[in-house]
């Protein structure tokens, strides 16, 4: 699992509110992702990440913003939460290869579920 | 347009025989796919990857083979036990650090 935790595993807010996300990796990865996961779509990307302060949107990207200030910490922040955001959140990291080959070979962490109501 | 997805969003197998899991992809410039396994209330696990360049890779009890002519991927698990029940992922690395991930399938192995 790349050691990857993620933080709250569960969680339940309400509407307009924020929540902050957070992916904690303890292997020195350089790349991170968040990803979410609904019934039909399978996973898709929000953003990611390629170092400290080095972050690009995904594919679902609207509605997030994400924070990497230090190598093992990447945060997902929902400003305003909304009912069509309620998914499992997954976090991942790539494995580099000597010499930083970039594999893209992601890891997960185990996820959150967020219920917005 | 362009897409990942699967041919069966279910497959129900034998314990014992082979299981067989196919992905299509539409985008000819992708160079590396992946399978990944996820089961209930766990995040997704690599299986195997296989490069654009190959055609076949086989792991423990797994094999990968890539059709680049018709944009095809299957995952083949030999000797399906009760513990490869999850549901399959191929993702696909259409460059830019990111992958696309297909819709799933779930395999059921019975006892």
């Amino acid at each position: 699992d790349a050691g990857i935790t993620q933080s709250p595993r569960h969680k339940v807010t309400e509407t307009g509110t924020p929540v902050t996300l957070r992916c904690h990796q303890t292997e020195n990865h350089r790349y991170m992702y968040w990803y979410r996961q609904d019934p039909g779509h399978g996973l898709r990307l929000i953003h990611y990440s390629y170092g400290v302060k080095d972050t690009d949107k995904g594919e679902v990207s609207d509605g997030y913003s994400v924070s990497r200030s230090k190598t093992e910490d990447f945060l997902l922040t929902l400003e305003s939460a909304t009912s069509s955001q309620t998914s499992v959140y997954f976090c991942a990291a790539d494995r580099e290869g000597s010499g930083g080959t970039h594999y893209n070979e992601q890891f997960f962490g185990p996820g959150t579920r967020l219920t917005v109501l | 347009g362009e897409s990942v997805g699967l041919h069966l969003p279910t497959l129900s197998v034998q314990e014992g025989d082979n299981s067989i899991i196919n992905c299509a992809y539409s985008n000819s410039a992708s160079d590396y796919f992946i399978w990944y396994k996820q089961e209930s209330g766990k995040g997704p696990q690599f299986i195997i990857d296989i490069r654009s360049n190959m055609d076949k890779r086989q792991g423990q009890r797994v094999t990968v083979l890539l059709n680049k002519t018709v944009k095809h991927l299957s995952l083949q698990i030999a000797a399906t036990q009760p513990g490869d029940s999850a549901v399959y992922f191929c993702a696909e690395n259409r460059g830019a650090n990111n992958l696309f991930f297909g819709t799933g399938t779930r395999l059921t192995v019975i006892p």
